[in-house]
């Protein structure tokens, strides 16, 4: 069963850059679409976005200019930099899964399997 | 624009039925979601993926109280039986052509 930890340093300074990874157990990185989700205190959950296991990505339009979503397939992880953060930042952060697969091929469609979520917070 | 609606609340008593409601902007009837349900101080769990026919597909261990449905625009998430562990917030979440959207959440309560 495949199960998402994410890690990373849980207080970030405002201005510098908030860098997370999720490592995937339980089954490989290859052939699934991966996703960072956030969720403020408090509130709902926004995508910030996905990449590919081959290396392509897409982005929310309205983080799109400080957001790098990478992918290590050597170490079955893949990665999240979000640059210029403020506090406005501060949330719960998951990587998921996104599970919808036909055909042999996958699409970037839900999310199937989530992680336990890691607090950061953006302070000084 | 592709946006998600939800009511931010609801409530329902120990052993009955609810059902929440998703609803897709204009233009966007025909596309599929999926429900997740997020319960106190936990991560999200994906729930189903409701198809615009009314078809649905659950997660794995996902009970068959949980029950998936739709009418044009309309997407909904049925919760028979009601349990105390059932009180908890559900997302709805779409997709289109490099983007993600989620809904607002409804927060459930379980009287």
């Amino acid at each position: 069963q495949v199960q998402l930890q994410e890690s990373g340093p849980g207080l970030v300074k405002p201005s510098e850059t908030l860098s997370l990874t999720c490592t995937v157990s339980g089954g490989s990185i290859s052939s699934y679409y991966w996703s960072w989700i956030r969720q403020p205190p408090g509130k709902g959950l926004e995508w910030i976005g996905y990449i590919y296991y081959s290396g392509s990505s897409n982005y929310n339009p309205s983080l799109k200019s400080r957001v790098t979503i990478s992918v290590d397939r050597s170490k079955n992880q893949f990665s999240l930099k979000l640059s210029s953060v403020t506090a406005a930042d501060t949330a719960v952060y998951y990587c998921a899964r996104l599970g919808s697969c036909s055909g042999g091929r996958c699409y970037a469609y839900y999310m199937d399997v989530w992680g336990k979520g890691t607090t950061v917070t953006v302070s000084s | 624009q592709l946006v998600l609606t939800q009511s931010p609340s609801a409530s329902a008593s120990l052993g009955a039925s609810v059902k929440l409601t998703c609803t897709l902007s204009s233009g966007h009837s025909s596309y599929a979601i999926a429900w997740h349900q997020q319960q106190p101080e936990k991560g999200p769990r994906y729930l189903m993926k409701v198809n615009s026919d009314g078809s649905h597909s659950k997660g794995d261990g996902i009970p068959d109280r949980f029950s998936g449905s739709s009418s044009g625009g309309e997407r909904y998430l049925t919760i028979s039986s009601l349990q105390s562990e059932d009180e908890a917030d559900y997302y709805c979440q779409t997709w289109g052509t490099g983007i993600q959207v989620f809904g607002g959440g409804t927060k459930l309560s379980v009287l």
